[in-house]
């Protein structure tokens, strides 16, 4: 049961350009949703979140759109630069005490020079 | 300022033998603490959450088991370990207040052969 799905595997972008990554969820009862970045053999970082209430949330030249009618949610990135090249995870959590969270399958970007 | 500890970073282990993976947090008080795993190709997969000492929630049914022996110490074990136990393994933790943020450590890279 993939309640978190980013679809694509990877996404080739030049650099300067926009790269847009894409996440479709099932449980409408997320509280948040997240991106996190991911260099190999290290662990995720945070990168930015939205609240449910929210349907953008922009920091810098990153920006999370959220579609709740379509549960989908979108991370732009503008301009796009070579050390964004990474595994990008889209998240969702929702309050049950912990803060439990559910991963997709994560989007590789390769932003080329 | 908080920081996440995880050892060992690499481990290579036979079929059959035991694990323990630890994760220590610093610089903070009761968080909450995660144990995911990143198959090869695959997305995060979360394992177990604690909420506190001694309380743990299985998120799939596995080979593997946790503990919370401490505050700030969640443990990672297997008695008998499979072959398709092997993974990349990420510690997180949450302050477990209003946040979903979670921050991860270096991670474990376990190999069984």
């Amino acid at each position: 049961d993939q309640q978190v799905k980013q679809n694509s595997p990877s996404l080739s972008v030049q650099e300067g350009r926009i790269s847009i990554l894409n996440c479709d969820y099932t449980n409408s009862m997320f509280d948040y949703f997240l991106w996190y970045k991911k260099y190999p053999a290290e662990g995720p970082t945070f990168l930015i979140s939205i609240s449910s209430i929210k349907d953008k949330n922009e920091d810098g030249r990153f920006t999370v759109f959220l579609n709740k009618s379509a549960k989908h949610l979108s991370l732009h990135i503008v301009p796009s630069q070579p050390g964004d090249s990474a595994v990008y995870f889209c998240a969702a959590s929702k309050n049950t005490g912990g803060f439990k969270t559910i991963f997709g399958a994560g989007t590789r970007l390769f932003v080329k020079a | 300022s908080q920081t996440i500890h995880q050892w060992p970073a690499t481990l290579v282990q036979p079929v059959g033998s035991p694990l323990s993976l630890e994760c220590t947090v610093e610089g903070t008080s009761n968080p909450n603490l995660y144990w995911y795993r990143q198959a090869a190709g695959r997305g995060l997969q979360l394992l177990f959450y604690s909420v506190g000492i001694g309380q743990i929630s299985s998120e799939v049914p596995q080979n593997l088991s946790a503990s919370r022996p401490q505050d700030r110490q969640f443990i990672l074990s297997s008695k008998k370990l499979l072959l398709s136990d092997s993974g990349f393994y990420l510690c997180a933790w949450n302050p477990g207040l209003r946040t979903d943020t979670q921050y991860f450590g270096p991670g474990t890279r376990l190999t069984v052969l």
